[in-house]
């Protein structure tokens, strides 16, 4: 079955230190990869997005992903993290080459301490 | 552009009750979604249109859930004889044929009492 894999649920980390959520997944061939950001009371925003190509992709906000095929994993990660990036994280696939639908992990919330 | 709205932001109803939910794309994108988010999970997919037609419907969607899309513009979801569990964030986004991501809207936070 088609799925999505988040292992942390609530991850905390240091403002300034690095930070790196990460994503499993399981899919019949490589699907469309994304990242999505929700903040509290706000609709989901994209991060990034992998279709094909060069496996590090960068995206909004100072984050990137690398899509690692031998691993079924597409890993989130930021150098320094802010404050202003406390909110939960949803990594999700869809099918190639369809405008279907996503289906997402269940998520990962990152808490930023001073 | 103002991006993908949805009204009302929160409802809360008894149960029993039938609710419906508005969603308005980005104007220029033919597919429309709807997605339900229950506290501590991810988005599970409900439904999507191709301009006016529905293409794809998850058998989370009960015969209780209708979806519409008239003009291929907006979107309504309706949901008969409300339930306890029912209670969700309902989420909807939209895409251009051409691309592939989705945005999403503010959602629409059901409560059903």
């Amino acid at each position: 079955a088609q799925s999505v894999t988040q292992p942390d649920i609530h991850i905390t980390v240091s403002e300034g230190a690095s930070l790196e959520l990460r994503c499993n997944y399981s899919y019949g061939a490589t699907p469309y990869l994304f990242w999505y950001v929700q903040s509290p009371g706000q609709g989901l925003q994209l991060l990034l997005k992998y279709f094909s190509g060069d496996t590090l992709v960068q995206g909004i906000k100072g984050f990137e992903a690398e899509f690692k095929r031998s691993q079924s994993s597409f890993n989130l990660r930021k150098p320094s993290v802010h404050w202003s990036d406390a909110a939960e994280y949803f990594c999700a696939v869809g099918a190639p080459g369809s405008q279907g639908n996503l289906i997402f992990g269940k998520g990962t919330k990152l808490s930023v301490k001073p | 552009d103002t991006g993908v709205s949805q009204d009302p932001r929160h409802k809360i109803t008894k149960r029993g009750q039938n609710v419906t939910f508005r969603c308005d794309p980005i104007s220029e994108h033919n597919r429309l979604y709807w997605y339900r988010q229950t506290l501590g999970q991810g988005p599970e997919f409900l439904t999507y249109f191709q301009n006016e037609a529905q293409l794809e419907k998850s058998r989370l969607l009960s015969d209780r859930f209708s979806a519409e899309r008239p003009k291929g513009s907006f979107s309504t979801l309706e949901i008969q004889r409300t339930e306890q569990g029912d209670s969700a964030m309902y989420l909807c986004a939209s895409s251009a044929i051409t691309g592939g991501e989705q945005f999403f809207g503010p959602g629409t936070r059901l409560t059903v009492l």
